[in-house]
């Protein structure tokens, strides 16, 4: 069974640049979720979908940062203009309904 | 909001010792999670547990849902084990969001 896949896998921009993740979950996964990670942190949900509606997006700053998961399956992240503070890895993830979650390989982010 | 801590944060062995990292958290949870991430690697599940002890080859998993503790045993490390191990618990607001605890860096030296 494939896993979750994400790319690209690395990026490296400057401040106030954009730019785009995506993820494709685990094929018949309905739940997917993006995480933040800063560098010695554990990682931070950013968004969880249902399918293709909104569950929780409660720790987007929604000023710079969107999502979406047009038809259910894939999601793109993207963040507008990007902050040195945005630098981390973001972590996307799927599961069926509420159990085990399985995390793909994480795009690492580098704002300069 | 849940509160998920974790100790020690930085953990060196040397190969063949027992570990053991704890992990404590504020609210009841359903289910507590077990995680690990290596080096420029993504996040590997290790265990999904709700109660009692779970077991997988060298990795042992127990919680204490009374006192709101459970830990992550490993049995013979090994270098290979080396990397970040991450509990993450329920965060209290909609199904499956998790809240993560900081990890603990495990080296294991030859």
């Amino acid at each position: 069974e494939a896993g979750v896949a994400q790319s690209p896998r690395y990026k490296i921009i400057e401040k106030r640049q954009s730019v785009a993740f995506w993820c494709n979950p685990i094929s018949g996964h309905a739940t997917l979720y993006w995480y933040q990670q800063i560098l010695g942190q554990g990682p931070k949900l950013l968004i969880q979908f249902q399918n293709n509606g909104v569950v929780d997006d409660s720790q987007l700053p929604k000023d710079r940062f969107s999502a979406e998961r047009l038809k259910g399956v894939d999601s793109t992240l993207k963040i507008q203009p990007a902050k040195l503070e945005d630098s981390a890895v973001y972590l996307c993830a799927s599961s069926l309904a509420s159990n085990e979650q399985f995390f793909g390989p994480g795009t690492r982010l580098t704002v300069l | 909001k849940n509160e998920v801590e974790q100790s020690p944060q930085n953990l060196t062995a040397q190969e063949g010792e027992f570990i053991t990292i704890n992990c404590s958290y504020s609210v009841g949870i359903s289910a507590l999670h077990w995680l690990q991430q290596h080096p420029g690697g993504g996040i590997v599940s290790l265990f999904m547990l709700s109660s009692g002890k779970k077991k997988h080859g060298r990795l042992i998993a127990t919680i204490n849902i009374q006192e709101k503790h459970s830990s992550l045993h490993i049995t013979a490390s090994h270098p290979r084990d080396s990397a970040v191990h991450i509990c993450a618990g329920p965060n209290g607001g909609s199904q499956g969001n998790l809240i993560f605890g900081k990890g603990t860096k495990l080296s294991v030296k030859p």
